[in-house]
C-alpha cells in the first residue's frame, strides 16, 4: 500500500462526452503525476503538477487537463472523449528528492 | 523513447536468484537507474534506485556497471508473488523540480513453482 488512492476503480463513458478522475496524494507528497496505460503496453507520462501548477506535460493533447488543490490531492479530466482514450489511468505522488509512488489506477472505458 | 532495453520475458524458479538486466548505454551524468514492477491490473510499485553505486533494500539489489551503461535488478529468493513486469528507467531525480518516468514494454517475469 502507497497510500495513494484513486477513484473511481472502473469507468464506462461514451465518446464525446467528458470525465474527471481523482487521485489523493500520500500524506506530505507535494507533487502529483498522471499517466496513461494502454492495454499491454507501458504507462505513458501526461503531466505532471507540483504545489498547484503544471510543471511539465507529455505528448497529449489539450483536452487532457488537471487540477490540483492545497491538500495536494488533484483532478484529471478528459474532454470529448474518443475510444482511444480507454485505458488505466494512473497517478503517482511524489515529494521533492523522493520516488514516485503509484496509486491502484482507474480503467476507464469508452463506447 | 525509453532510453533503456530490457528482455521481453524470463522464467525463475520459485527460491530461486531472478537477475534482470538492463541496458542504458545513453544515460546522462545526472541521470539514475529506477526500477518498478507491475502487477498484473495494479499500479507501478517502486523497488529500488542508484546512481552509481550498488544498492541493496528489504526487496531487491540493484547492481550498475562501472560505465553505467547497463545494470541488473536482482530479488535474492524468488516468490510466486514476484511475478510481474519489472520496469527499468533512467531519470534525473524529483529534486531537480520535475521528473517524468518513462516507462518501455518491461520484463515480463514469471515465477514458477
Amino acid at each position: 500500500e502507497t497510500g495513494v488512492t484513486q477513484s473511481p476503480t472502473h469507468l464506462i463513458k461514451t465518446r464525446g462526452q467528458q470525465v474527471t478522475l481523482r487521485c489523493s496524494s500520500q500524506s506530505g507528497h507535494n507533487t502529483v503525476s498522471w499517466y496513461q496505460q494502454a492495454l499491454g503496453q507501458g504507462p505513458q507520462f501526461i503531466f505532471q503538477y507540483y504545489r498547484e501548477e503544471e510543471n511539465g506535460r507529455g505528448n497529449f493533447p489539450p483536452r487532457f487537463s488537471g487540477l490540483q488543490f492545497p491538500n495536494y490531492s488533484s483532478e484529471l479530466n478528459v474532454n470529448a472523449l474518443e475510444l482511444d482514450d480507454s485505458a488505466l489511468y494512473l497517478c503517482a505522488s511524489s515529494k521533492q528528492g523522493d520516488e514516485q509512488y503509484f496509486g491502484p489506477g482507474t480503467r476507464l472505458t469508452v463506447t | 523513447d525509453a532510453k533503456t532495453t530490457q528482455p521481453t520475458s524470463m522464467d525463475c524458479a520459485e527460491g530461486r536468484a531472478a537477475n534482470l538486466p538492463c541496458n542504458h548505454s545513453t544515460i546522462s551524468g545526472n541521470e539514475y537507474v529506477y526500477w518498478y514492477r507491475q502487477i498484473h491490473s495494479q499500479g507501478p510499485q517502486y523497488i529500488i534506485h542508484g546512481l552509481k553505486n550498488n544498492e541493496t533494500n528489504e526487496m531487491a539489489s540493484l547492481i550498475i556497471t562501472e560505465d553505467r551503461k547497463s545494470s541488473t535488478l536482482i530479488l535474492p529468493h524468488a516468490t510466486l508473488r514476484d511475478t510481474a513486469v519489472y520496469y527499468c528507467i533512467v531519470s534525473p531525480p524529483m529534486n531537480t523540480g520535475f521528473q517524468k518516468l518513462v516507462f518501455g514494454t518491461g520484463t515480463r517475469l514469471l515465477v514458477s513453482p
